[in-house]
């Protein structure tokens, strides 16, 4: 079954830090990954995808994300977290066949303090 | 501006009571969808259409249903709301069906079933 795992349910950080939030998948072929950020009372927000090609894909607000194929992960990243950076973060993925049907990770806290 | 808008935002209800939310996007996408979102459970699509006068089950359809008259709206509609239907709904829009394409999401509609 396809299937997203983002495996901390919180990821607490100081501004300046750099941050990761993880995220690895199970999916049959290819997929497609992507980024969504949720802030509080909003909807969620397109971040970054990655589709083919290079395995770094850099997105809004100064976040990237790695594509690791062997091991399956697709973790996002920011060399200097701001507190603004507080929010839900979800992975989400798709595949050829797919019908549209994104398949999300359960969503990461992601909290930065000063 | 290029979005999706859906009504209402909050709804509170009573079981049995049939209710609408309504869902637009203005970027001559194809494909929408409706998840809804969980504690815990990350989002899941309920039903999707891929085009006008076509729509399918997503993952959770029981108690849902929705049409695709024109292109631009995809109502939900909740013909007899249970407790269980208390959550946060989202809408959500793309070029395509195709995995690849960047699913767009509208605010978020939050409804609670008493």
């Amino acid at each position: 079954a396809q299937s997203v795992a983002q495996p901390e349910d919180q990821v607490n950080v100081a501004e300046g830090n750099p941050l990761t939030v993880k995220c690895t998948y199970s999916v049959s072929g290819n997929p497609y990954l992507f980024w969504y950020v949720q802030y509080p009372n909003r909807g969620l927000q397109f971040l970054l995808k990655y589709i083919t090609g290079d395995n770094l894909v850099k997105g809004s607000y100064g976040f990237e994300a790695e594509f690791n194929k062997s091991q399956t992960s697709f973790h996002l990243k920011k060399p200097s977290a701001l507190v603004s950076d507080s929010a839900l973060y979800f992975c989400a993925v798709s595949f050829g066949g797919s019908q549209g049907n994104l398949i999300f990770g359960k969503g990461t806290k992601l909290s930065v303090k000063p | 501006e290029a979005q999706v808008t859906q009504n209402p935002r909050y709804l509170i209800t009573v079981t049995g009571k049939k209710l609408t939310v309504t869902c637009s996007q203005n970027m001559n996408h194809e494909y929408m969808s409706w998840y809804r979102q969980d504690p815990g459970l990350g989002l899941r699509q309920i039903y999707y259409s891929m085009n006008v006068e076509v729509t399918d089950k997503g993952d959770v359809p029981e108690g849902y249903k929705v049409s695709r008259k024109e292109k631009r709206n995809f109502p939900l509609i909740l013909e007899s709301p249970s407790p269980n239907q208390t959550s946060l709904y989202f809408c959500a829009s793309s070029l395509s069906s195709w995995g690849s394409d960047t699913q767009y999401f509208g605010p978020g509609t939050r409804l609670t079933v008493l």
